[in-house]
């Protein structure tokens, strides 16, 4: 699976929108981006995953460069309960019956403040 | 839905005895779960994977006679640590992966919330 690279540390405001960047230069084509967080002391959250098409649920959006290369997770009005590490974890699509784990890096720890 | 639960939260045991962590797939049937182990300020690190009916896999490194994983239903994982040590102090967390229908189909890994291991 491609390789990530987050920032390590980010800040934001309470009620302001939080964007996560993460790059992955070598993914390939069949590989997908994943996003989770993990709360302080809890199991990581899942939170969001693309392949190519921008994403959306109740939770964040997904934004993926046409070359792919990079993307961005927003959560559009931070709460302080958004304080966590988020990953980003490319893995590659499984065919039949055959799957790839997760490798989880170091992440961003962002940090929503008052 | 896709909820993961795993139990107990926490657990404190003397060393050389035994400890079991039972992971649990709610809502969904999961014929894979994994189990990842994280310390203090460091991020997870994937020991095992649990396929129902048949032996774990166990990453590089892992000990398969130490951590004993059973994985006897299609909603349940069990990882037992054996003659436990202090340095096998951790946090133990297991996923279950679910599996998404359509084309091209992927899946996804919920999470439980995680067994504090405290070995003395």
């Amino acid at each position: 699976d491609a390789k990530t690279t987050q920032p390590p540390s980010m800040d934001c405001a309470e009620g302001r929108a939080a964007n996560l960047p993460c790059n992955h230069s070598t993914i390939s084509g069949n590989e997908y981006v994943y996003w989770y967080r993990q709360i302080h002391s809890q199991g990581p959250q899942y939170i969001i995953h693309g392949l190519k098409n921008n994403e959306t649920n109740e939770m964040a959006s997904l934004i993926i460069t046409e070359d792919r290369k990079s993307s961005t997770l927003i959560l559009p009005h931070a709460t302080l309960r958004d304080t966590a590490v988020y990953y980003c974890i490319v893995r590659g699509v499984f065919m039949n019956s055959g799957y790839s784990t997760l490798t989880f890096g170091k992440g961003t720890m962002l940090l929503v403040s008052p | 839905g896709a909820v993961v639960s795993q139990h107990p939260s926490w657990v404190i045991c003397k060393s050389g005895t035994s400890v079991k962590i039972e992971c649990r797939s709610l809502d969904f049937q999961a014929t894979t779960m994994f189990w990842y182990r994280q310390f203090p300020k460091q991020s997870l690190m994937l020991m095992a994977t649990s396929n129902e009916g048949s032996k774990a896999t166990y990453e590089q490194g892992v000990e398969k006679d130490k951590f004993l994983i059973n994985h006897a239903s299609l909603t349940l994982s069990t990882l037992t640590v054996t003659s436990a040590h202090p340095e096998d102090s951790s946090f133990y967390i297991c996923s279950a992966r679910f599996e998404t229908s359509g084309a091209p189909s992927t899946d996804t890994q919920y999470f439980g919330p995680g067994t504090r291991l405290t070995v003395l």
